[in-house]
């Protein structure tokens, strides 16, 4: 669900390492996920999403884990460069009206 | 190129003072969204249309109104009544059907500022 009001958490990575985003969804109806970068003074871009019948998905460096038992959902960023830096947004849509419910936003800082 | 264009990137409104700002989409989207973005927090839903001529409220709706006269457009009026609005003003569109590939497009924001 959305956290109205609170700041966003933090995470702090080595450059070069890799990076591992969590994000706990809210409606069990929910069956499309997907992952969004916003880097400072720009909309949201899409980085990649998932269906509620995958459990994985893969793209260029990145990796969606989807864990439908426990409602949670994963990006994982392999060997993190400097322009990963941006806060990342989980979204998942389903239930009845089909629209899209955010998650609270994760601040990626990578360190030199 | 298809996208979503907001403008102004900029906006400077004196208290008491109604502004609209601008969203426009040629990606034939149902759907199209405006949300608020204070600094270091998520996105908050202000309002949404999943078809012309009709929006509904989102979670932070008061001191905002919306029109959907056409397909392609969805301006944001921030009026006197909302008491805090500078922020970070973001407007998305996305299909509706749940075939489609139904992830949301974003514009480029409009950062509005009260003097």
């Amino acid at each position: 669900g959305e956290s109205v009001g609170l700041h966003l958490p933090t995470l702090s990575v080595q450059e070069g390492d890799n990076s591992i985003i969590n994000c706990a969804y809210s409606n069990s109806a929910s069956d499309y996920f997907i992952w969004y970068k916003q880097e400072s003074g720009k909309g949201p871009q899409f980085i990649i999403d998932i269906r509620s019948n995958m459990d994985k998905r893969q793209g260029q460096r990145v990796t969606v884990l989807l864990n439908k038992t426990v409602k949670h959902l994963s990006l994982q960023i392999a060997a993190t460069q400097p322009g990963d830096s941006a806060v990342y947004f989980c979204a998942e849509k389903g239930g009845s009206n089909y629209q899209l419910i955010w998650g609270a936003g994760t601040k990626l800082i990578i360190k030199p | 190129d298809g996208g979503i264009t907001q403008s102004p990137k900029y906006l400077f409104r004196k208290e008491g003072q109604n502004v609209t700002l601008s969203c426009e989409q040629n990606l034939n989207h149902d759907a199209m969204y405006w949300y608020r973005q204070d600094p270091g927090q998520g996105l908050r839903l202000i309002y949404y249309s999943q078809i012309v001529n009709d929006f509904q409220k989102g979670d932070i709706a008061e001191g905002y109104s919306v029109s959907r006269e056409k397909k392609e457009s969805f301006p944001l009026t921030v009026t006197s009544a909302q008491k805090n609005p500078t922020a970070f003003y973001l407007c998305a569109s996305s299909f509706r059907q749940r075939e489609a590939g139904t992830e949301a497009f974003f514009g480029q924001g409009t950062r509005l500022t009260v003097v």
